[in-house]
């Protein structure tokens, strides 16, 4: 049971280039959620998904875009990479987005993404 | 709006010392409430979960209470040791929101000296 699997650890991009943060998970995770974590900003939430096939956006989702074609799998893709694109972005699951209080969510190592 | 806050910022402890970290929030209507570790360049581990139905849980050394109706959360930390050290952060999921987003406080780094 690995977990959250993120993956690369660490990107450096040019501005205007694309790419895509693959996220993994073995729990058979329903929801799954992306946040960036910013200095003095906290951990923001980009997009989420309920399910395969339902994606939706958080708080901070311009520049990003998701898609959830398995349970267990939820990709983010940077469009075109911008300096304010520089953070690290952090992938999580939990078994529903909430539904009940006994619901953990787990975190991935992280990615840490700079734009140069 | 849904805003969590955690004091102190930072904290220097000697090893051995039992020490508290604070949360509140300003909303009472959660599901639950998680206390994560976050060690420098490393994603962040669960350490607890509480239910808002509620009022602690313990694991090992460390003890979490909730008391919803005033909007706060402790994180009980026993003989603290060195390998504790790390940033702590806590984290609610709103009620009312069906985007499963979780709010976190901005976190309260932790020293333990030898």
């Amino acid at each position: 049971n690995a977990g959250v699997t993120q993956t690369p650890k660490f990107q450096v991009l040019k501005t205007g280039q694309s790419m895509t943060l693959q996220c993994a998970q073995d729990m058979n995770h329903e929801y799954m959620s992306w946040y960036r974590q910013d200095p003095g900003m906290g951990l923001r939430l980009i997009h989420y998904s309920v399910g395969a096939g339902i994606t939706d956006q958080g708080e901070v989702p311009n520049g990003y875009n998701v898609s959830r074609s398995t349970t267990e799998d939820f990709p983010l893709r940077l469009l075109s990479a911008a300096p304010s694109q520089t953070s690290v972005y952090f992938c999580a699951s939990s078994y529903a987005a909430g539904g009940y209080g006994g619901n953990t969510i787990y975190f991935g190592e992280g990615s840490w993404l700079t734009v140069v | 709006k849904q805003e969590v806050t955690q004091i102190p910022a930072a904290l220097s402890v000697p090893e051995g010392e039992n020490l508290v970290l604070n949360c509140s929030f300003t909303d009472s209507a959660i599901y639950n409430l998680q206390w994560f570790r976050q060690d420098p360049g490393k994603g962040l581990t669960s350490l607890l979960l509480i239910q808002s139905s509620q009022r602690e849980q313990t694991s090992g050394r460390l003890n979490a209470s909730l008391d919803k109706s005033s909007g706060r959360s402790t994180l009980y930390i026993a003989a603290s040791q060195p390998g504790d050290s790390a940033t702590y952060l806590c984290a609610v999921r709103k009620r009312s929101s069906n985007t499963g987003k979780l709010i976190f406080g901005q976190g309260t780094t932790l020293q333990v000296k030898p």
